[in-house]
């Protein structure tokens, strides 16, 4: 298996530019999650979905900030407009259940926004 | 509210020395409790996890990690750590089926 794919992997942009990042899981992972990471912060859970559908989103900051989940094999994150506070690094991640099943990580999408 | 908490930012060791990297949570109950790594530049690994049973826990790499109720801790041991253990440690608590990370701990290794 391929492993959880994220792209871009490094992206910059100007201040009011709309984003968007891309996520694959694993296949018959049926939980897909958001994370964002900043050293002020750390690890936050942005969203997360069960099947396709939203469960939590109690995690995205703002409106400016929306994730789709069209299918069972593809995610995406976007900003618009983007704010340089919105430089971070974002990672994906499915698990198979929830309850301490194990979460596997993309290598993450590196934003930069200028 | 559930919270997990690494009070060490950054350790250094030598290569071959012991380790050990603190990890305390607050919960009510017995949570699910993990240990996640991250390397430069990649996302983050499951080095291992406890859910009950035996408080001592193995994991990947040569890690172990023990569970102590009594002091609200999980904190993560390795014997004799390698070059290649340089990477951002995770500790992480399962809340409302959410995993709720630490801060972490970056270890440095020294040869």
């Amino acid at each position: 298996d391929a492993g959880v794919i994220q792209s871009p992997r490094h992206e910059v942009t100007e201040m009011g530019q709309e984003v968007t990042l891309r996520c694959k899981p694993i296949s018959g992972h049926d939980y897909l999650f958001w994370y964002r990471q900043t050293m002020m912060r750390g690890l936050e859970l942005l969203i997360y979905f069960n099947n396709n559908v939203p469960i939590d989103d109690s995690g995205m900051p703002e409106d400016r900030f929306s994730a789709k989940m069209p299918n069972a094999s593809f995610s995406t994150l976007k900003i618009q407009p983007s704010e340089p506070r919105d430089s971070a690094v974002y990672f994906c991640a499915s698990s198979w259940g929830l309850g301490g099943g194990e979460l596997f990580f993309g290598e993450g999408s590196r934003l930069t926004v200028l | 509210a559930q919270s997990v908490t690494q009070p060490d930012i950054h350790i250094t060791v030598s290569e071959g020395a012991s380790l050990e990297l603190r990890c305390n949570y607050s919960y009510g109950a017995t949570p699910y409790l993990f240990w996640y790594v991250q390397s430069p530049g990649q996302g983050l690994q499951l080095l291992l996890k406890y859910f009950s049973g035996d408080t001592l826990v193995q994991g990947i790499k040569g890690f172990e990690a023990e569970f102590k109720r009594s002091q609200s801790s999980f904190n993560l041991r390795k014997p004799s750590v390698h070059w290649s253990d340089a990477a951002e440690y995770f500790c992480a608590v399962d809340r409302a089926q959410k995993l709720v990370f630490g801060q972490g701990t970056r270890l440095t290794i020294n040869p």
